[in-house]
């Protein structure tokens, strides 16, 4: 059980374009996703919190119209990078939260190449 | 400002050894502190987590110690192996209704056969 995918695993694109990334949850209804940026051989860096059916929550620093998070379902969570740049170039990863616990379980994580 | 501190930054064992990680917090407001495990290219997998009410907590080869007077958890691998060979991280979760991870810096661990 609590199984979360991401879509797609890895992506190219030119710099100025968008990309959308996906974040599901296979079995079971996540009332709260997270996105994570990781870089190489750092830790994970939190850029905002959704919860389903309203506006994500942005960390300090992190542009809310660069990086567009949806919510639309308990399921579905996409994060948009808009024109993108050389330096968004990383390791996007999602996590997904429900029950009473409120454990986050994470995605295998896309990584990002900006050309 | 950096919350959780984790050491050290990598660690080197040999095979059938035991694999101790630290992490220090600086805030009480904490309810729950998970580790994660993670493989290059792979997203964190939760391995074990403890709440702070419990002393320790044992699964398997892996244990969580806690000292909540100390604000200190770290992990304990027993017998390590090689497909232990990864990057831990500890995290702290805060206590409000966010539910947000702190992540601690990161150890990487590599266990010799």
């Amino acid at each position: 059980g609590a199984v979360v995918s991401q879509h797609p695993s890895w992506v190219i694109c030119k710099s100025g374009t968008s990309v959308k990334i996906e974040c599901r949850s296979l079995d079971f209804q996540a009332t709260t996703m997270f996105w994570y940026r990781q870089f190489p051989k750092q830790s994970l860096m939190l850029m905002a919190t959704s919860n389903e059916g309203s506006k994500a929550t942005y960390e300090q620093g992190v542009e809310k119209d660069k990086f567009l998070i949806n919510h639309a379902s308990l399921t579905l969570s996409t994060l948009t990078v808009t024109s993108a740049h050389p330096e968004d170039s990383s390791f996007y990863i999602c996590s997904a939260s429900g029950g009473r616990r409120g454990e986050q379980y994470f995605g295998p994580g896309t990584r990002l190449t900006v050309t | 400002q950096q919350q959780v501190k984790q050491s050290p930054q990598s660690l080197t064992v040999q095979k059938g050894g035991i694999s101790i990680i630290n992490c220090a917090y600086e805030n009480t407001a904490f309810d729950y502190f998970p580790w994660y495990q993670q493989f290059p290219g792979k997203g964190p997998a939760l391995l074990i987590a403890i709440r702070p009410d419990v002393s320790e907590k044992k699964e398997g080869r892996f244990t969580i110690s806690f000292n909540k007077s100390a604000k200190q958890f770290s992990l304990h691998i027993m017998d390590s192996q090689p497909g232990d060979s990864a990057t831990y991280f500890c995290a702290a979760r805060q206590m409000d209704s966010s539910y947000k991870l702190i992540f601690g810096s990161g150890t990487r661990l590599l266990v010799r056969p």
